[in-house]
């Protein structure tokens, strides 16, 4: 069964930093990779997407790599800002075992960028 | 605008009430989802439908129905059966094949117990 696993649970970094979050999974065997922001009582927002094929993805301030065979993404933000405060969420799509074609997601990463 | 609406906001059950919370979207999208988030976890999926008059259990599918009369609307009916219901309720869709495709969410129902 598929697991997935981001660290930290928790960061705060102030303005302006560059910041690293981590995401492994346990089946190198997967279709995509998806990445999500979630507000505090609201859904998720769709950050970026990777297929397994890819090796990353860049939305703005945001790149997201994937290392397949090693069961390992990172999400790069660059020049954060306090609005960036936020949940971050790492999602698989599966593509074999017990998990295939579902979606198995990380207990997140809770941001904090303060001014 | 096209998305995806989870009504109400904000639900409360009393012991051995059913309560059904609403998901409609009218992104013409084939399949929908819904999860189950608790604090400090990722989401869980309960159910999914990859087509009308078509759903599956996912991982946590004991005391939830649900059904899919229409393309646009997937509601979920937590049941008496469902011992710790207090919980964040997401509901997604995707465009058929959901393998190479992001799921777009709503903005969730909290469900709490009186």
């Amino acid at each position: 069964k598929q697991e997935v696993t981001q660290i930290p649970a928790a960061l705060s970094v102030p303005e302006g930093e560059n910041l690293v979050l981590n995401c492994s999974f346990t089946d190198s065997a997967i279709y995509n990779l998806q990445w999500f922001r979630q507000d505090p009582g609201k859904g998720l927002t769709s950050l970026l997407l990777i297929q397994s094929s890819q090796r990353e993805q860049t939305s703005g301030r945001l790149n997201a790599s994937l290392d397949k065979s090693s069961g390992r993404s990172t999400l790069y933000i660059a020049a954060s800002q306090p609005g960036d405060s936020a949940t971050y969420l790492c999602a698989v799509i599966s593509a074999g075992g017990t998990s295939y074609g579902k979606l198995t997601f990380g207990q997140g990463t809770i941001l904090t960028v303060h001014p | 605008d096209g998305g995806i609406t989870q009504s109400p906001k904000y639900l409360f059950r009393k012991e051995g009430q059913n309560v059904t919370l609403s998901c409609e979207q009218n992104l013409n999208h084939d399949a929908m989802y819904w999860y189950r988030q608790d604090p400090g976890q990722g989401l869980r999926l309960i159910y999914y439908s990859q087509i009308v008059n078509d759903f599956q259990k996912g991982d946590i599918a004991e005391g939830y129905s649900v059904s899919r009369e229409k393309k646009e609307s997937f509601p979920l009916t937590v049941t008496s059966a469902q011992k710790n219901p207090t919980a964040f309720y997401l509901c997604a869709s995707s465009i058929g094949n959901s393998l190479n495709q992001p799921q777009h969410f709503g903005d969730g129902t909290r469900l709490s117990i009186l």
